[in-house]
């Protein structure tokens, strides 16, 4: 039973342009959401989260949108560099005895073309 | 301020053999999670720890895994006997109570 979807494994983005990465959820209970970005031969490292509360949230040329409804939320990247290319990860998060538990979905491979 | 510390980068066994992994998380962060990140998936908690208690091992195949965190510091995994399939980054994360987790650079383990 697979609660966090990614279901593009890859994307290829000419630099300067919109990245939009997809990722779907099937449990509401989820109260926050995360993107993590993985290099090569490193751990993820978070990028931006958004409440479950809110729609979208922005840090510099990073956006995430919250559709609750679609129960879909959407990474956009604008413009695109070159040092964006790495895996992305959506992640969910819900409540787990008191801790944060983290459910992550596959991975999509960013790679933006000079 | 340091990030979390884990050893060895790379570790290659045959299979039925042991292995142990250790994991320094970063200084004051209570929660210390063990990920299992096989190639072309994302990661799949395996434990997750609250200071030295056990919150969830649900996912931890217990026939073979085990993990343990000592006075609410540092943690090891270990696997024993280890089997083909077990071939994975094992990833150590830890987080300060909140959503937020920070992640080691992983260890890469191949089972011949």
């Amino acid at each position: 039973d697979q609660q966090v979807k990614q279901n593009s494994p890859s994307l290829s983005v000419q630099e300067g342009r919109i990245s939009i990465l997809n990722c779907d959820y099937t449990n509401s209970m989820f109260d926050y959401f995360l993107w993590y970005k993985k290099y090569p031969a490193e751990g993820p490292t978070f990028l931006i989260s958004i409440s479950s509360i809110k729609d979208k949230n922005e840090d510099g040329r990073f956006t995430v949108f919250l559709n609750k409804s679609a129960k879909h939320l959407s990474l956009h990247i604008v413009p695109s560099q070159p040092g964006d290319s790495a895996v992305y990860f959506c992640a969910a998060s819900g409540k787990n005895q008191g801790a944060q538990k983290l459910v992550f979905g596959q991975g999509t491979r960013l790679t933006i073309n000079p | 301020e340091a990030g979390v510390a884990q050893s060895p980068r790379y570790k290659i066994i045959e299979k039925r053999q042991s292995v142990a992994f250790w994991c320094n998380p970063i200084s004051g962060h209570a929660t210390l999670y063990w990920y299992q990140q096989i190639l072309g998936q994302g990661p799949k908690l395996l434990i997750q720890f609250q200071n030295n208690g056990v919150v969830d091992d649900s996912q931890l195949p217990k026939d073979r895994f085990s993990a343990e965190r000592l006075k609410g510091v540092d943690s090891t995994l270990k696997i024993q006997p280890a089997k083909l399939e077990d071939s994975a980054v094992y990833l150590c994360a830890s987080s300060p109570m909140g959503v937020e987790q920070f992640f080691g650079p992983g260890t890469r383990l191949t089972v011949l």
